[in-house]
């Protein structure tokens, strides 16, 4: 089955420690992102990337951090800058950067110990 | 279950009813737009979507409508059904601009049998 795959789906945080949220993809797409959802928000940018080893700023990038070392991969690492990190992740893809519509995965839940 | 419901508008129908939902954007410049759909604890899923130069676009058991003078959307979905229950979101993108669309908040349908 094609498609995007995050783990975990629920992480906890400890003070002062970094996480790296996991997403993977199988459709071939050039370009990845990743938003932050919080209740009754819609969804906000935190970066993204058009290809591989590429990668830009999103709204509200401060106090997380992405790689693109492959295709299929674009982890993003919630460190401890990020003073408020509870919310609800979620990767995205698109075929290309000009393709509109984004295909989403199934998210992970992360929450502050 | 996933909060991401919490605050947000809601519409509450019952089953076999005619939802209609809408969505406001503020880019006169925006000549995309995009419906997707959230259920509990999972990632968006593409509904539909329509270009500016369209008024109206029906799906199975979807039609979009807009009203470009007022910057208006609405999503329609007939005979609903309890499996329609969700979060709704409007998306939109001007092309020239960001190739990333533009999130609004959603809108929160409950469907009772």
């Amino acid at each position: 089955d094609g498609g995007i795959t995050q783990s975990p789906k629920y992480l906890f945080r400890k003070e002062g420690q970094n996480v790296t949220l996991s997403c993977e993809q199988n459709l071939n797409h050039d370009a990845m992102y990743w938003y932050r959802q919080d209740p009754g928000q819609g969804l906000r940018l935190i970066y993204y990337s058009q290809i591989v080893n590429d990668f830009q700023k999103g709204d509200i990038a401060e106090g997380y951090s992405v790689s693109r070392e492959k295709k299929e991969s674009f982890p993003l690492t919630v460190t401890s800058a990020q003073k408020n990190p509870t919310a609800f992740y979620l990767c995205a893809s698109s075929m290309t950067r000009g393709e509109n519509i984004q295909y989403f995965g199934a998210g992970t839940r992360l929450s502050v110990l | 279950g996933e909060s991401v419901g919490l605050h947000l508008p809601t519409l509450s129908v019952q089953e076999g009813d005619n939802s209609i939902i809408n969505c406001a954007y503020s880019n006169s410049a925006s000549d995309y737009f995009i419906w997707y759909k959230q259920e509990s604890g999972k990632g968006p899923q593409f509904i539909i979507d329509i270009r500016s130069n369209m008024d109206k676009r029906q799906g199975q058991r979807v039609t979009v409508l807009l009203n470009k003078t007022v910057k208006h959307l609405s999503l329609q979905i007939a005979a609903t059904q309890p499996g329609d229950s969700a979060v709704y979101f409007c998306a939109e993108k001007a092309s020239g601009g960001s190739y990333i669309p533009t999130f609004g908040r959603g809108t929160s349908l409950i469907v009772h049998p």
